[in-house]
């Protein structure tokens, strides 16, 4: 079957740094690609990453290992504003570009 | 604004009744998706339209799930006879059809539905 694998909590401060992993397992793999998504609000896109490799943007920056299934998403000098969800997403077909997401990893930024 | 709106916002109704959700996506964008979102879970998908190709209907979970997308913009999902288990914030998205730019996705604020 299908599934993205990624941690349901992860907690750091003001100002750090954390990484949040994703491993997927797909019948096919064409990019995975980043949400957030604050309580009660629509997700919006972060990045995506096709091929293997660091992607940054600003303070965000998304890697993906297409060898070893995996993806992660790195928060630099976190505000209290990341707070929130964030989801992994694989795009599994090159024509249909609906996506399969992970279950989304909460963010909580203590100050 | 230019974002994907949707119609209601929230929507109680009784088991057994029909609901019609609406989305209006971003103009210009040729492909349309809807998913659904349970509390604290990822997003379902359950049908893609791009431009005027049949659309992707693999992700709906039964036959009492429908949807149309007229003129290649609004879209509406319709769920008939709802149950309980259809509770969930169903969300619309549109995206540019073709190009790089195509991986973003762009989505709307959902429709709260609650089943009694």
């Amino acid at each position: 079957g299908q599934s993205l694998e990624q941690p349901s909590e992860v907690t750091a401060v003001e100002g750090a740094i954390v990484q949040i992993n994703c491993t997927y397992q797909t019948s096919g793999f064409y990019g995975l690609s980043w949400y957030q998504q604050h309580d009660g609000g629509a997700p919006t896109f972060l990045s995506y990453n096709a091929l293997d490799g660091l992607e940054e943007t600003g303070r965000f920056s998304s890697f993906l290992s297409r060898s070893d299934s995996y993806g992660y998403l790195l928060l630099q000098e976190l505000q209290m504003k990341d707070s929130a969800s964030y989801f992994c997403a694989v795009r599994e077909d090159t024509g249909r570009r609906a996506l399969t997401f992970g279950s989304g990893t909460r963010l909580q930024v203590q100050p | 604004g230019a974002g994907v709106s949707q119609s209601p916002s929230n929507k109680v109704t009784e088991k057994g009744k029909d609901v019609e959700l609406r989305c209006d996506p971003i103009s210009g964008h040729t492909a349309l998706y809807w998913y659904r979102q349970s509390l604290g879970q990822g997003l379902e998908f359950l049908i893609y339209f791009q431009g005027n190709s049949a659309p992707d209907k693999s992700g709906l979970p039964s036959d009492r799930f429908s949807a149309e997308r007229t003129g290649g913009s609004v879209s509406t999902l319709t769920i008939q006879r709802t149950q309980q288990e259809d509770s969930a914030v169903y969300l619309c998205a549109s995206s540019i059809g073709q190009g790089a730019s195509s991986n973003e996705q762009f989505f709307g604020p959902g429709t709260r539905l609650t089943v009694l």
